[in-house]
């Protein structure tokens, strides 16, 4: 198994621009998740998701969208890039089987300038 | 909403010697899990050890052990015989029972292994 894989690794925007980060898992895991990671901050809930075609808000939505048209994807949209969007975001899958221990994937550290 | 607060931005310790990073945090649940991930600068992160709220007993997991104070909302990690390897991001976080996949993460303490 490849685990949770994301990519790009490194990515670099200017203002304005829009984009999306990948995230896959191959352990048929019905839950997944986006943080992103500010220093000083630790890590923070931006969207989840319970399953295909559910989709929730975490601690962070503003200015990222995310879809779940199959089990095993869950991308991560930003429609127009911000300075304030420069972090390191990270991708995470769990199931209720193993009372949700996350999974997470490498990271995604992306620069917005 | 729950929060979760670590107080140590930076902490060492001499390599063989242990150390303890703290982590509190606020909830009106009773019911939940605690867990404790481990950042190198790989940036992986790594489930280092998980404590349920229900279980008295501290969970342990060979040098990693915690001191869960429920009634205190505390809940530090204790590091044995530290390692070079040890050094890294430490970060607590809490998920409510029935909250499914979601964690709550605390701020980060950065730990350094001096030889």
């Amino acid at each position: 198994n490849a685990g949770v894989t994301q990519t790009p690794k490194f990515q670099v925007l200017k203002t304005g621009q829009s984009m999306t980060l990948q995230c896959a898992q191959d352990m048929n895991h019905e839950y997944m998740s986006w943080y992103r990671q500010d220093p000083g901050m630790g890590l923070r809930l931006i969207h989840y998701s319970v399953g295909a075609g559910i989709t929730d808000q975490g601690e962070v939505p503003n200015g990222y969208n995310v879809s779940r048209s199959t089990t095993e994807d869950f991308p991560l949209r930003l429609l127009s890039a911000a300075p304030s969007q420069t972090s390191v975001y990270f991708c995470a899958s769990s199931y209720a089987g193993n009372s949700y221990e996350q999974y997470f994937g490498p990271g995604t550290r992306l620069t917005v300038t | 909403a729950q929060t979760v607060t670590q107080s140590q931005p930076e902490m060492s310790v001499q390599e063989a010697e242990t150390v303890t990073l703290s982590c509190t945090y606020d909830t009106s649940e009773s019911d939940y899990y605690l867990f404790w991930y481990k950042q190198p600068p790989s940036r992986q992160m790594i489930l280092v050890i998980r404590q349920e709220a229900y279980k008295q007993q501290n969970a342990t997991e060979n040098r990693f052990s915690v001191n869960f104070q429920k009634a205190a909302k505390s809940f530090s990690l204790k590091i044995s015989d530290s390692q070079l390897g040890d050094a890294a991001m430490y970060f607590c976080a809490y998920r409510r029972r029935t909250s499914g996949s979601r964690l709550t993460f605390g701020e980060g303490t950065q730990l350094t292994v001096n030889p």
